[in-house]
């Protein structure tokens, strides 16, 4: 099973918002989540299947879709914000990872 | 709240052992029901599942690395370690460790900051 990501690379302005895609090969349901990971910092859950938001998240972050067609939105986007934000399944084993987008914050 | 630390040498010489331990605080590695996973990304590539074990010992690897991964656990230290055996540069990566289970059944949360290790002579 595949998840593909896209775009690869987003650049926006502070206050701006962002979606993201994450496309499966294969149907998941609704068994995908979101992380976002910082150098040198541990990648951290963000939402997980597919739309509960993790304990201390914004919510401004939101994850929707089902199936194989999923989006993590990000409204109001703060400097924090720049990362690379990565999809993940655990409906097929083994689980497996999108190849992350780069939300950039000019 | 439950805290993951990856510890080990940052550099590996090629064909050698590569060598890691996850420490895990706030915690019990022995809570029911949790998986304790490594997972590790090289440069340009995404995220990818090495291995997991559970407090009884119970492991599965990535059928890729079988032949070389070796996860243990010991309990009364609070931490799981990793073993790949005759690495080569390809084995270059970001290494976590991670935790299954908690809060977020099924989900890999928390996670450790991630040790850089690399293959070279």
């Amino acid at each position: 099973l595949v998840l593909t990501q896209s775009p690869a690379t987003v650049s926006l302005s502070p206050g701006e918002g962002a979606t993201l895609s994450c496309r499966a090969s294969q149907n998941v349901g609704y068994y995908l989540a979101w992380y976002q990971l910082k150098p040198g910092q541990a990648p951290r859950l963000l939402i997980y299947d597919e739309s509960n938001r993790a304990s201390g998240v914004p919510a401004r972050f939101s994850g929707s879709g089902s199936g194989t067609d999923f989006t993590l939105t990000i409204r109001n986007l703060e400097p924090e914000d720049s990362a690379v934000y990565y999809c993940q399944q655990r409906s097929h084993w083994p689980p497996s990872f999108g190849g992350g987008t780069k939300v950039e914050i000019k | 709240q439950v805290q993951l630390q990856e510890s080990g040498p940052g550099l590996v010489r090629p064909s050698q052992t590569l060598s890691l331990t996850c420490t895990v605080s706030g915690g019990s590695i022995s809570s029911g029901g949790d998986y304790w996973y490594w997972i590790r990304q090289s440069a340009g590539k995404r995220l990818e599942w090495i291995g997991r074990i559970d407090s009884s010992g119970n492991t599965n690897y990535i059928a890729s690395l079988k032949s070389r991964v070796t996860i243990s656990i010991d309990t009364s230290k609070n931490h799981f370690s990793l073993r790949l055996e005759s690495v080569t540069a390809a084995d270059t990566a970001v290494y976590y460790c991670a935790r299954e289970g908690g809060p977020y059944e099924g989900w890999f949360d928390p996670w450790g900051q991630g040790i850089l290790v690399t293959v070279s002579s």
